[in-house]
Order: C-alpha cells, then structure tokens, then sequence
C-alpha cells in the first residue's frame, strides 16, 4: 500500500513571499505524484503531475514541484504567492496500474496581506 | 469548456434511508471515479468505472454500490444510511489515452451529502 504524507496542515504566509508546501510519500511500487488544489466548496484542480523524465514539473498558477526519488518527496513551490492562492493543497499518489489516488491530509495555505 | 457535472449539489437525508448521487463526465471521457471528503479529511477513493466496467475499488462500504451506464454517466447509491456518511462526495472522469493512469482526474463541484 501506499501512502502521503503532508507535514504542515497549515501554512501561513505573506502575500509575494515564497512558499514551499511539503510532501513525502511511502510506497512499494512506482507511483505517479500529483498535487491537487481545492478552493472552498469547490472540486479538486489539478495543479501538476509527476510521471517521469524531468524531474522538475511546472504546473499551472506559477507552481512547481520536484520529484526527489531518494528522499520520496514531491514538494510544491511557488516563488512569490498572492491572494488567490488561499486555498487547500493535497499531494497524491497513483499506484501503476491503479486507478484509485491516495491523497495526504492537505495543507491549508493561508495568505496574508 | 464542459466539466463534470454532478447533481444534487446538497443532499439532505435521515439514518436508515437511501440516497443516489448522479455523476455526468466530461464529454468523450470514458472513465469515472468517486471519492467521498468526511468534514476536515483528504478524499478517499471508492470505486472507479471505465468503459461501463468496475475498474478498481477502494474503501467502498457494502452499503453502497455504483454503475456506469450506456452514456457513460455514473451514479452512487447509497443504502442504510448512517451518520458517518456524511461528507462530500465527488465524481471526476479522465480522457481515454494510451496509457489511461497518466490521464488527469477532471473533478466535479461535489455532491454534499448530510445525514440525520
């Protein structure tokens, strides 16, 4: 089985600031790494994906992520975030060969004028 | 553009009665997953149709059941319910591709569901 692991349910920040939301997962076979973003009352927004190659993935809204496959991490980073990004991010994961995604708990970003 | 359309937007229901969530993928999408978001929690899969087919299940309870049908629109019915059922449910549908685990989950607004 696998799962997700999202360190920080809140993340407060500063409007322009940078932000890096953390993820790390455990699994015994390859996955695929997703982040999703969920505004209030509203479905999940795919923001990037991970599948292979590269492993810097850009995603939309300015975010990025990096696979690290020593670490089994796939943290989001934005360089400079705004208000509209005040949101509920969840990393996930995607077994090959599954079509079900195991999420993390979410991380709240929060931010702050 | 279209996205996936889910209905009712609310449900309100008693202990013990039964409740069916519709789910209309995006056109030309083939398949569909449901995934049900408790208060506060991460979504959690339930089970996933491709082609009219079960594809893969998940954390689904026995009280309830789901199907594609011919135009490939989904629903979840839901018996016996309890108090703990009460959460977000969502249904998101893919594109066929070839190697369809690579295809994005387009995710509906969600079907609120809650018991008393």
């Amino acid at each position: 089985a696998q799962s997700v692991t999202q360190l920080d349910s809140q993340v407060p920040v500063f409007e322009e600031a940078p932000v890096e939301l953390r993820c790390n997962y455990s699994s015994s076979v390859s996955v695929y790494l997703f982040w999703y973003v969920q505004y209030p009352n509203q479905g999940l927004q795919l923001l990037l994906k991970y599948l292979s190659g590269s492993t810097l993935v850009k995603g939309i809204n300015g975010f990025e992520a990096e696979f690290n496959k020593s670490q089994t991490s796939f943290h989001l980073r934005k360089p400079s975030v705004h208000i509209s990004d005040t949101a509920e991010y969840f990393c996930a994961v995607r077994r090959w060969g599954a079509d079900g995604l195991t999420f993390g708990k979410g991380t709240h970003l929060i931010i702050q004028p | 553009a279209a996205g996936v359309i889910q209905s009712p937007r609310h449900l309100i229901k008693e202990k013990r009665e039964t409740a069916t969530l519709k789910c209309y993928p995006i056109p030309r999408h083939d398949t569909v997953y449901w995934y049900q978001q408790g208060p506060g929690q991460d979504p959690q899969f339930l089970i996933s149709f491709y082609e009219k087919m079960q594809s893969d299940k998940g954390s689904i309870p026995d009280r309830f059941s789901a199907q594609q049908f011919s135009d490939y629109h989904s629903e979840l019915n839901m018996s016996s319910l309890e108090l703990g059922d009460s959460a977000l449910y969502f249904c998101a549908s893919s594109h066929p591709d070839a190697s369809s685990y690579n295809s994005p989950l387009h995710f509906g607004n969600g079907t609120r569901l809650t018991v008393t």
